[in-house]
């Protein structure tokens, strides 16, 4: 089974500075791990995603995150914020290796950023 | 990317309607289809696994009389509210994984969502 617990639901910055949303994982197989944005009112766009090749992950509109298997961690980081980025952020897991599964997402992170 | 879509986007219907839900693979084939549920500020939650060809998979708790799944086609998926109530309010999602990616590929291509709102 696999569960994602993200800290904070709601992370709020300044324009120009560092964004830190922190997502841990749980999972008895090796996880794929995913980050996603969701604008309001609309479907969830994938921001990027690990799948073991790096543990280092560069997504979309200058994110990345770091898989920490000693951690169980997943976090998002961008050096610099921007008033575009303000939205829903939710992280998800999947265990399985042979593909058509779901995802489980944790509760989402609201990033607001402020001028 | 891959892109999938979904009709219509908002729908509001009176108690003891009906309402179907269309969610559609524009480039790609997808076999199978996910159905997830948004209340406000909530995460998604799955609802049901949507098969081309065969019977639906739900989620422990969810109606399947109540929310039919229909996968007619591998670009098509279909949820329909019966008999909708106020508590059924809710975002609907669909996502679907792209056959032609490999079978290791973990990504899924999420639709826009429908807002439903029963009065």
């Amino acid at each position: 089974a696999q569960s994602v617990t993200q800290l904070g639901s709601h992370v709020s910055v300044s324009e120009g500075a560092l964004v830190l949303l922190r997502c841990n994982y749980s999972s008895s197989v090796p996880p794929y791990l995913f980050w996603y944005v969701q604008y309001p009112n609309q479907g969830l766009q994938l921001l990027l995603k690990y799948t073991s090749a790096a543990t280092l992950v560069k997504g979309i509109n200058g994110f990345e995150a770091e898989f920490k298997k000693s951690e169980t961690s997943f976090h998002l980081t961008k050096p610099s914020a921007h008033m575009s980025d303000a939205a829903e952020y939710f992280c998800a897991v999947s265990g399985s290796l042979s593909g058509n599964t779901p995802l489980v997402f944790g509760k989402g992170t609201r990033l607001s950023v402020i001028a | 990317g891959a892109v999938v879509s979904q009709h219509p986007s908002w729908v509001i219907c009176k108690s003891g309607t009906s309402v179907k839900i269309e969610c559609r693979s524009l480039d790609f084939q997808a076999t199978t289809m996910f159905w997830y549920r948004q209340f406000p500020k909530q995460s998604l939650m799955l609802m049901a696994t949507s098969n081309e060809g065969s019977k639906a998979t739900y989620e422990q708790g969810v109606e399947k009389d109540k929310f039919l799944i229909n996968h007619a086609s591998l670009t098509l998926s279909t949820l329909t509210v019966t008999s909708a109530h106020p508590e059924d309010s809710s975002f609907y999602i669909c996502s679907a994984r792209d056959l032609q990616e490999g079978r290791y590929q973990e990504t899924q291509y999420f639709g826009p969502g429908t807002r439903l709102l029963v009065l």
